[in-house]
């Protein structure tokens, strides 16, 4: 079965600093795509950024930033400039065709 | 256009009764989704409609039953409700396809005591 794993329960980072956040992940299929959700105290599920397996650049969206090594299955994300409202809990997701995966997620606080 | 909707907010079962979280989404996504997040946890797939009249068990179906007759609906039943199921329970809805965005709604959080 495929299984995410977000290694570091929590994470803090001086503001405008940059922190990145690990994730790895387990599959044997080939066709799959990769996602970072935010989820502020507010529940609501934010979608941050995504990757296709089958593309070897790495996806960008402003100020996050993932590396994606599809060898190694990982898949991280860099958040740059860090603001106070990135503040949220972090989580890495899988899907492929027929499942939806999501990581533990990773707490990162944001230090004025 | 209100995204996905979620009825009620918050619940509290008594052990053994029965519940239906409801769930309509305006966006006309063909794919709909139910997950359930227990504290200090990643969301968990428990069913998911492809489309009207389809679903399918994701990785934690057990005491779920799910119904799929329109578009826009995509209710939850809860039958025999027992503790494990104490959680925060989201739906989600996507365009077809497995790079499409899910959008989520607010959540509702059930107790079971």
């Amino acid at each position: 079965a495929q299984t995410v794993t977000q290694s570091q329960p929590e994470m803090s980072v001086q503001e405008a600093e940059t922190v990145t956040l690990s994730c790895t992940y387990d599959t044997s299929e080939s066709d799959y795509y990769l996602f970072w959700y935010k989820q502020p105290p507010s529940r609501q599920m934010i979608l941050v950024i995504r990757q296709e397996a089958y593309k070897q650049q790495n996806a960008t969206e402003n100020r996050f930033s993932v590396n994606f090594q599809k060898a190694a299955k990982s898949f991280s994300l860099k958040i740059s400039d860090s603001q106070l409202g990135d503040a949220a809990m972090y989580f890495c997701a899988y899907r492929s065709s027929n499942d939806m995966r999501f990581g533990a997620g990773t707490r990162l606080t944001v230090k004025p | 256009n209100a995204g996905v909707t979620q009825t009620p907010k918050f619940r509290i079962l008594k052990i053994g009764q029965s519940m239906t979280l409801q769930c309509t989404q305006d966006m006309n996504h063909n794919y709909m989704y139910w997950y359930r997040q227990d504290p200090g946890m990643g969301l968990k797939l428990i069913y998911y409609s492809v489309g009207a009249g389809i679903t399918d068990k994701g990785e934690v179906p057990n005491g779920y039953n799910v119904s799929r007759s329109t578009t826009e609906d995509f209710p939850l039943r809860l039958e025999l409700a027992a503790p494990s199921q104490t959680s925060v329970y989201f739906c989600a809805s996507s365009s077809t396809g497995q790079l499409y965005e899910q959008y989520f709604g607010p959540g509702t959080r059930l107790t079971v005591t």
